[in-house]
């Protein structure tokens, strides 16, 4: 089956630190992957996604290319701020037929900036 | 684009009690719409994929029974919890996947059974 593997947490920056969260996946056939984010009390966010083997989704300064042969989709963001403090998700989608598109996430990295 | 409420955001009942949440795409339509529930500090946990005008497929463990799903059309999906009890007591996420992207998220419902 499928599954998605995170960098558990938590993570503590300074703000303008460098940020990198790993994800690694597994699965068959060719997933879509993305990355959520999470405010305290709040749903998710999509934050950036990849179709298909070398695409990078970017979105507010964060960027993840998805890597067929590491099967691989780390975030990154060169500098973080205190306003990136939340919960990151890391999540894959089957696109096979009959699937349904579900989604397959991490267990969720918690990224705390300090000012 | 791509926003998806819920509603209502909070929700405290009597055990015993049913509690419906409404689950809305506001300007796109959702071909399918997922219900998830989390746990305090912890990943989501989807309980059952809907399709307009057909039967939710529930997961594994999950009791179709007791989480009524209905989804009436291509933007509203509603979870109904039936004879709430406090272990029910969760975050509750709906979330909605447009034609050919990717899924997008409510903000959540919080439900509290005393």
């Amino acid at each position: 089956g499928n599954s998605v593997t995170q960098m558990e947490g938590p993570v503590t920056l300074s703000e303008e630190a460098f940020l990198t969260i790993n994800c690694t996946y597994t699965a068959t056939g060719y997933p879509s992957l993305f990355w959520y984010v999470q405010y305290p009390g709040e749903g998710l966010q999509l934050l950036l996604k990849a179709t298909k083997a070398d695409d990078k989704g970017s979105n507010k300064g964060f960027e993840a290319t998805y890597r067929k042969e590491t099967t691989s989709f780390h975030l990154e963001k060169g500098s973080v701020q205190v306003s990136d403090s939340a919960v990151y998700f890391c999540a894959l989608s089957d696109e096979g037929s009959g699937s349904n598109y579900k989604l397959t996430f991490g267990k969720g990295t918690l990224l705390t900036v300090n000012p | 684009g791509a926003v998806v409420s819920q509603h209502p955001s909070w929700v405290i009942c009597k055990s015993g009690t049913s509690v419906k949440i409404e689950c809305r795409s506001l300007d796109f339509q959702a071909t399918t719409m997922f219900w998830y529930r989390q746990f305090p500090k912890q990943s989501l946990m989807l309980m059952a994929t809907s399709n307009e005008g057909s039967k939710a497929t529930y997961e594994q463990g999950v009791e179709k029974d007791k989480f009524l799903i209905n989804h009436a059309s291509l933007t509203l999906s509603t979870l109904t919890v039936t004879s709430a009890h406090p272990e029910d007591s969760s975050f509750y996420i709906c979330s909605a996947r447009a034609f050919g992207g990717a899924q997008y998220f409510g903000p959540g419902t919080r439900l509290l059974v005393l």
